[in-house]
């Protein structure tokens, strides 16, 4: 089955303790993104990879790490977490087909609580 | 500044009840409009994608039209099953290809 996993689902964590939510695609697309979701201000694009070791920031990178070492995998790094990180963080495949379709495929979501 | 806005916020319907949600975006070139919808405690799921104005797509009960303002997801005869969040989202020129802008949604509630 095509789809895109996530892991943990849930995180509580201390402000400052480093941490890393994975991503992983069994699509081989070449294109991965990651978002934050907050109420009121929808998706966000924290980082965005076009390929192995090819990422570029999104709207909103500060305080987030990515990298992409494998084609199916991409990991995103709080390296010291804050209260305003607390939220849901979706990642996302994109299907690149001809001329321009990029459907996007979302993980199921990592909800992280920073206290 | 590339944007993109949703109206309405919430929607109530009655079962049977058609109508539209609104996508109004300013991007500097639109290279393309997609429309997904997003159930409760789950990512969102994609359903359409537009590029050029005038183009329109059918899935089931859901129809979506391009402008070159805005965009609009009609829902005919909505059943209590089409309760969702709908999104919609942007793709700016230029573009590398991956970066998205995400309007804030219409959270739709079909009552029986």
């Amino acid at each position: 089955e095509a789809q895109v996993t996530q892991n943990p689902r849930y995180l509580i964590t201390v402000t400052g303790k480093k941490l890393t939510v994975t991503c992983s695609q069994n699509m081989n697309h070449e294109y991965m993104s990651w978002y934050r979701q907050d109420p009121g201000l929808g998706l966000r694009q924290i980082y965005y990879s076009m390929n192995v070791e090819v990422t570029d920031k999104g709207d909103v990178p500060e305080g987030y790490k990515v990298s992409r070492k494998e084609k199916r995998n991409f990991p995103l790094i709080l390296e010291s977490p804050s209260p305003n990180q607390t939220s849901l963080y979706f990642c996302a495949s994109t299907l690149k087909g001809p001329p321009f379709s990029y459907e996007q495929y979302f993980g199921p979501g990592t909800r992280l609580t920073v206290t | 500044e590339d944007q993109v806005t949703q109206s309405p916020e919430a929607l109530r319907l009655q079962e049977g009840e058609s109508s539209s949600l609104n996508c109004s975006y300013t991007v500097s070139g639109l290279r393309g409009l997609f429309w997904y919808r997003q159930d409760p405690g789950k990512g969102p799921e994609f359903l359409f994608t537009l590029y050029s104005a005038g183009e329109e797509k059918e899935k089931e009960r859901l129809k979506a039209t391009l402008t070159k303002k805005e965009s609009f997801l009609h829902i005919t005869a909505p059943k209590p099953e089409d309760s969702a969040t709908y999104l919609c989202a942007v793709q700016a020129v230029p573009n590398t290809g991956n970066q998205f802008y995400f309007g804030t949604g219409t959270s739709l509630t079909v009552i029986p």
